[in-house]
């Protein structure tokens, strides 16, 4: 089956730097990629998506890149702030099931003032 | 709030009751999923309804048991659980099962087995 990797498992920066965190996944038919943001006492929170058919996507402070050759994609969140911490999980579609999603074991983000 | 609410928030049940957790969406979305989320471990798929069908069912053992009344709503019926099984229940639904939709989640359910 699908196989995600995610690293760092942790990640600390300071308020105003950037964070970039990077997942690798094995099944090369593999055609959606979600990344979620998960605060304390909540569920996980779809912050930015991309397909197979684009490289990079960005939303104002937050931007995916995908490379399709290496099987891998990361997140790019800039001027971070306090608020960014929390633990974010990326995700591949499953195609062998139906396209489920397949998640990584996620990055705890610490953004510190 | 994203549309997808679980209650209880929380459960504390012996290894012989029998509980059920209850998810709702009001997205009106066809395609509705239980995910076990335990630390340090990834998000795991249990089981997934597509317009109130079971497609799937990723393994899990007999003790856990689905049911999809109609699109809105989904319960996951608990007996005889092990302590192993403690672990936050998210609920998520989405316009489709493919992966091409965005999956919303619920706030989850933590529940403690003793």
């Amino acid at each position: 089956g699908e196989n995600v990797e995610q690293h760092p498992s942790t990640l600390s920066v300071q308020e105003g730097d950037s964070a970039v965190i990077k997942c690798t996944y094995s099944d090369s038919a593999s055609n959606y990629f979600p990344w979620y943001k998960q605060e304390l006492g909540k569920g996980p929170q779809l912050i930015i998506d991309i397909r197979s058919n684009v490289g990079e996507k960005k939303d104002q402070r937050i931007a995916v890149t995908l490379n399709k050759t290496a099987k891998h994609f990361s997140l790019h969140i800039t001027e971070t702030q306090p608020e960014d911490s929390a633990v974010y999980f990326c995700a591949a579609s499953y195609p062998n099931s139906g396209y489920a999603l397949n998640f990584g074991k996620g990055t705890s983000l610490l953004v510190t003032p | 709030e994203t549309g997808v609410t679980q209650t209880p928030r929380h459960l504390v049940m012996g290894m012989t009751n029998k509980k059920s957790l209850k998810c709702e969406q009001h997205l009106g979305h066809n395609a509705m999923y239980w995910y076990k989320q335990s630390a340090k471990k990834p998000l795991e798929l249990m089981f997934v309804y597509s317009l109130e069908e079971r497609v799937e069912n990723n393994s899990v053992p007999s003790r856990f048991s689905p049911e999809c009344p109609n699109s809105s709503h989904l319960f996951l019926h608990l007996h005889t659980l092990q302590p192993e099984d403690s672990a936050l229940y998210l609920c998520a639904s989405s316009q489709e099962r493919t992966g091409y939709y965005e999956q919303y989640f619920g706030p989850g359910t933590r529940l403690t087995v003793t």
